[in-house]
């Protein structure tokens, strides 16, 4: 069955510095991968998605991507981290064909401190 | 403006209560799907549509039930049998079920026991 984990529940960056959000998935078959952002009490956003081709994916808000098969990770980053972007963020796999929904990871707050 | 609205925002249920959380989108997509959030489990798929008149269990659907009588509506039931429901609740949908694009969220209904 697939699975997603995000290791890092909690994460604290000076607004300013560059960010990394780690990713790593459990998926038989070529993945298709989301990063999603929640502010609280919000709904989710859709930051970026990879499919297939280019490995490195760019999204919104200046964040990006990188798929790494042989890591099985699929990493968010952003070069200069602004206080807006303090939020939840959620890594997620589709759980199949079959199945034609998203599994999610446990998700990562993130803190900007000024 | 096309969107997926929830309601109500927040929902007080008594113990042996059904209760019925709304969720209708005029985005003309087909699929629908129910996630529920628990802190630091991130979200857990209860229930999906992927057109009218059919929907298919999820990840934890016991004490949960849908119906999808008409396409811009999936009206999620918490029924007594659920014995923890308190939990922030989304609505989602997608324009297709095969890949799961993109998914366009609500803002959330929370839900909390008496």
């Amino acid at each position: 069955a697939q699975s997603v984990t995000q290791p890092d529940i909690h994460i604290t960056v000076s607004e300013g510095a560059s960010l990394e959000l780690r990713c790593n998935y459990s998926y038989g078959a070529t993945p298709y991968l989301f990063w999603y952002v929640q502010s609280p009490g919000q709904g989710l956003q859709l930051l970026l998605k990879y499919f297939s081709g280019d490995t490195l994916v760019q999204g919104i808000k200046g964040f990006e991507a990188e798929f790494k098969r042989s890591q099985s990770s699929f990493n968010l980053r952003k070069p200069s981290v602004h206080w807006s972007d303090a939020a939840e963020y959620f890594c997620a796999v589709v759980a199949g064909i079959s199945r034609r929904a998203l599994t999610f990871g446990s998700g990562t707050r993130l803190q900007v401190q000024p | 403006d096309g969107g997926i609205t929830q309601s109500p925002k927040y929902l007080f249920r008594k113990e042996g209560q059904n209760v019925t959380l709304s969720c209708e989108q005029n985005l003309n997509h087909d699929a629908m799907y129910w996630y529920r959030q628990d802190p630091g489990q991130g979200l857990r798929l209860i229930y999906y549509s992927q057109i009218v008149n059919d929907f298919q269990k999820g990840d934890i659907a016991e004490g949960y039930s849908v119906s999808r009588e008409k396409k811009e509506s999936f009206p999620l039931t918490v029924t007594s049998a659920q014995k923890n429901p308190t939990a922030f609740y989304l609505c989602a949908s997608s324009d297709t079920a095969a890949t799961n694009e993109k998914l366009f969220f609500g803002s959330g209904t929370q839900l909390s026991v008496l």
